[in-house]
């Protein structure tokens, strides 16, 4: 079965710092998602992966996937107060069920 | 406009009403699924169909129902609902293959009482 984890659960930042989410999936694949939610909103797409090594960047967010270790990361460069959300990472199943991690939550203060 | 639409976006009943959430997508996507998110717990998968007629469980499936009859519409059903499925719930389309990403509807929020 499929799981997905992400962390950290949560994340404070300070404005103009870097940091990085982690999303580790548990079996083969090579199609990895990004999502962002904002309070009380829907889940937007921000990033598809897919394949070993692609890299995706989109201002200060930047994901990678590592297939080999089946890993993703999530890169926030210079962080502003706007990217404040909770981001979910999701991964496809062998039958193209998509899972979900539990979320980062994303404060950034100024 | 391509979208997923949902409703009712909140609702308020009693223990043991039957209720149905309705889904709709227009953009001719074979897959639809649903979830629930509760804080702490992220987004929980229920139900989800890869396409007319073709439905299967998630992770929390227990009182729920779902039916897929037509490509567009998706309802989530709870015969019964109990307290503890009060919750946010999404749900959401793809085409299968090509490697989309999912897209969401706005949720509907859900008390149970």
């Amino acid at each position: 079965e499929l799981k997905v984890e992400q962390n950290p659960l949560f994340l404070s930042m300070q404005e103009g710092k870097n940091y990085t989410i982690y999303c580790n999936y548990s079996t083969t694949s090579d199609r990895l998602y990004w999502y962002r939610q904002d309070p009380g909103k829907s889940l937007e797409s921000l990033f598809v992966l897919l394949s070993n090594g692609a890299v995706k960047q989109e201002g200060r967010l930047m994901a990678s996937l590592d297939t080999k270790a089946r890993l993703s990361t999530l890169h926030i460069t210079a962080a502003v107060h706007d990217l404040s959300a909770t981001y979910f990472c999701a991964v496809d199943s062998f039958n193209n069920d998509m899972r979900f991690g539990a979320g980062t939550r994303l404060t950034v203060k100024p | 406009e391509a979208q997923v639409t949902q409703n009712p976006r909140y609702l308020i009943t009693v223990t043991g009403k039957k209720l149905t959430v309705t889904c709709s997508q227009n953009m001719n996507h074979e897959y639809m699924s649903w979830y629930r998110q509760d804080p702490g717990l992220g987004l929980r998968q229920i139900y989800y169909s890869m396409n007319v007629e073709v439905t299967d469980k998630g992770d929390v499936p227990e009182g729920y129902k779902v039916s897929r009859k037509e490509k567009r519409n998706f309802p989530l059903i709870l015969e019964s609902p109990s307290p503890n499925q009060t919750s946010l719930y999404f749900c959401a389309s793809r085409p299968t293959g090509g490697y989309q990403p999912q897209h969401f509807g706005d949720g509907t929020r859900l008390s149970i009482l």
